[in-house]
């Protein structure tokens, strides 16, 4: 079993529609968790940052944690054509003087008009 | 913008050639990363530095070769690759925990390495 696993998709949905993609994870010792949106041929660009559960809301875009299910979701709202990307979730225990951070598999996200 | 800043963003070599990736940050952050990432893939951790030391090197082979001149430079030094090397490679940046923050990682745009 993969420490995180995510549905790789490809997901597609219209413009306007309330998209959700999810992660779970299997080590209880994660306390860190991002999202990072990731256009073809680009870098990981840092979405949302999240420490131990709860929720956090930036514009269109809310992350939820629930460590008890170990599970975690990206809601993205009102989608639009360019938030067609791959969506990557990544999560880390936070131990030592850095961050080593477990991906997901990455969702890709087609947002048609 | 990415605040970090990876040169050269495409890369051509042989498999005898030898030729260096660098990454470039200006956020103070003390911990460096190297990530490999295939097509349709999530990135792969190679190497962490801290405070300018090397902390992980995840049985990378030898031809490739991190080194970390000063706090905001890291660079990798490529030699002998093969073809099955070919992909983006991503450096990263963090806060370090030291610092009282153990925080997010910001990614580069990535070099982009084929290997003939």
């Amino acid at each position: 079993q993969k420490e995180v696993e995510q549905d790789p998709g490809p997901l597609s949905v219209p413009e306007g529609a309330i998209v959700s993609l999810n992660c779970t994870y299997s080590n209880s010792a994660f306390q860190y968790f991002m999202w990072y949106r990731q256009y073809s041929r680009k870098g990981p660009e840092l979405l949302m940052y999240t420490y131990s559960s709860g929720n956090k809301e930036d514009g269109r875009f809310t992350a939820q944690v629930d460590k008890s299910s170990k599970y975690i979701s990206l809601f993205i709202r009102d989608s639009q054509p360019s938030d067609s990307a791959t969506y990557l979730c990544a999560m880390s225990a936070g131990t030592g003087g850095y961050n080593k951070l477990i991906f997901g598999a990455g969702t890709r996200l087609a947002v048609h008009p | 913008d990415t605040e970090v800043t990876q040169t050269p963003k495409h890369l051509v070599m042989g498999m005898t050639n030898k030729k260096s990736l660098k990454c470039e940050q200006h956020m103070g952050h003390r911990a460096m990363y190297w990530y490999k990432q295939k097509a349709k893939k999530p990135p792969e951790l190679m190497f962490v530095y801290s405070y300018e030391k090397l902390s992980i090197n995840e049985s990378v082979p030898s031809r490739f070769s991190p080194e970390c001149p000063n706090s905001s430079l890291l660079n990798l030094h490529l030699h002998a690759l093969q073809p099955e090397d070919s992909a983006l490679y991503l450096c990263a940046s963090s806060q370090d925990r030291r610092t009282g923050k153990i925080g997010e990682l910001f990614f580069g745009e990535g070099s982009r390495l084929t290997v003939l």
